[in-house]
């Protein structure tokens, strides 16, 4: 998981509570994801952003909200903390090669929302 | 993105080839084909990619026929520690929305 940072790796919310995931990366790379998977699913894509100042909306992005601060960093907000977003979430950066982009994830966000 | 479809799941003893079919049958002219593998408590990791006919490297080969509508991901003589769950994603340059879908889990047993 090398050049993806995800802080913090464990947390637990009490349903309402509020909170903002981390993500940075240090490749200099222009896209960045924010996934959740749950227990025995695939990644579903909450937001991404192509690039700096960038963001959009992924599959499942309903109760989230994401700021990208610079080039290196992409946060994601829960604004009330529900027990459905209990999840593992993880951050993404893309790097271009040839025609098409390669992910690199961070080691992960474990959420129980209680 | 591509729509791409894969089995749910495979089953494997070691030692054994895995080969797995992803169908993609929109795929376009600049798309290229891309597998990730993800451990349990991991994050994905990308392990090969291609556009056309065969790539091989240390960890799989991938084979893509000419008409590009489907790819396989072949696992040479696996071991327990091949155990993980398989994405085939299909895009190109402009294609930054990466949808992972639920992959393919194949388990290898002794």
């Amino acid at each position: 998981n090398a050049g993806v940072t995800q802080t913090p790796k464990f947390q637990v919310l009490k349903t309402g509570q509020s909170m903002t995931l981390q993500c940075a990366q240090d490749m200099n790379h222009n896209s960045m994801y924010w996934y959740r998977q749950d227990p025995g699913m695939g990644l579903r894509l909450i937001y991404y952003s192509a690039s700096e100042g960038t963001t959009d909306k992924g599959e499942v992005p309903n109760g989230y909200n994401v700021s990208r601060l610079n080039k290196r960093e992409f946060s994601l907000r829960l604004e009330s903390a529900a027990p459905s977003q209990t999840s593992v979430y993880f951050c993404a950066m893309g790097a271009q090669t040839g025609l098409n982009t390669e992910a690199f994830f961070g080691q992960g966000t474990r959420l129980t929302v209680v | 993105l591509a729509k791409t479809t894969q089995p749910i799941s495979m089953d494997s003893y070691e030692g054994q080839e895995v080969n797995i079919t992803c169908s993609h049958n929109n795929i376009a002219t600049n798309d290229y084909i891309t597998w990730y593998q993800q451990f349990p408590s991991q994050g994905p990791r990308f392990i090969i990619q291609g556009y056309k006919t065969k790539v091989t490297n240390e960890v799989a080969s991938l084979f893509i026929p000419a008409d590009r509508k489907s790819s396989t991901l072949s696992l040479p003589r696996v071991s327990l520690s091949d155990t993980a769950v398989y994405y085939c994603l299909v895009g190109g340059e402009n294609d930054y929305k990466l949808s992972f879908g639920a992959g393919t889990t194949v388990t290898v047993r002794a």
